[in-house]
């Protein structure tokens, strides 16, 4: 079945690095990519998504390409803040039933200043 | 615009008590509506969606139980709780037939 795969976390960095936060996906047929942010004790915000392969999402500074080549929807951002530091969980949505999302187990980002 | 409401925000609860998570919706008809458990440190499990009043679909089976009262309202139900039932609890409701808007989620404790 279709499935998600993030990276570990936690990932810990300093104010102004680069981050990358690595997901690839296992779907049949073509699935739309998402991004979902979660800062703590809160439910999840939609971050970014790509509906098809080459897509590139962006938001808030935050990036991430759509690859069919290698099923992987990587997110990056060029210097992040301390108030980046939250939860981030890939997603896809279903391609045997698009009511429902597939989740990666969510990774950890800490800024320090 | 969507607003989802979800209480109790906190909740502790004894081993074997029962359970009632309230979910409603406003500014849409007729969504989608699903119910999520996030444990402690791990991903999202999807648990029930719903597509319309009385309709339920069972992602894993548990102790759990979910129903759709009214068109925005989505209750999730135990009849006795156990430990491992403890984390975050997360309501959502689909957006077309991609995207999903999270409520702000409810934070159970069984003890």
């Amino acid at each position: 079945g279709n499935s998600v795969t993030q990276m570990e976390g936690p990932v810990t960095l300093s104010e102004e690095a680069f981050l990358t936060i690595n997901c690839t996906y296992t779907a049949t047929g073509y699935p739309s990519l998402f991004w979902y942010v979660q800062y703590p004790g809160e439910g999840l915000q939609l971050l970014l998504k790509a509906t098809k392969a080459d897509d590139k999402g962006s938001n808030k500074g935050f990036e991430a390409t759509y690859r069919k080549e290698t099923t992987s929807f990587h997110l990056e951002k060029g210097s992040v803040q301390v108030s980046d530091s939250a939860v981030y969980f890939c997603a896809l949505s279903d391609g045997d039933s698009s009511y429902k999302l597939i989740f990666g187990s969510g990774t950890r980002l800490l800024v320090r200043p | 615009s969507q607003t989802i409401h979800q209480w109790p925000a906190t909740l502790v609860q004894p081993v074997g008590s029962p359970l009632s998570l309230e979910c409603t919706v406003e500014g849409t008809s007729n969504p989608n509506l699903y119910w999520y458990r996030q444990a402690a440190g791990r991903g999202l499990q999807l648990l029930f969606y719903s597509v319309g009043i009385g309709q339920i679909s069972s992602e894993v089976p548990q102790n759990l139980s979910a129903s759709r009262p009214q068109d925005r309202q989505f209750i999730l139900s135990s009849k006795k709780l156990l430990l491992s039932d403890s984390g975050f609890y997360l309501c959502a409701l689909g957006i077309g037939l991609l995207e999903q808007y999270f409520g702000p989620g409810t934070r159970l404790t069984v003890t």
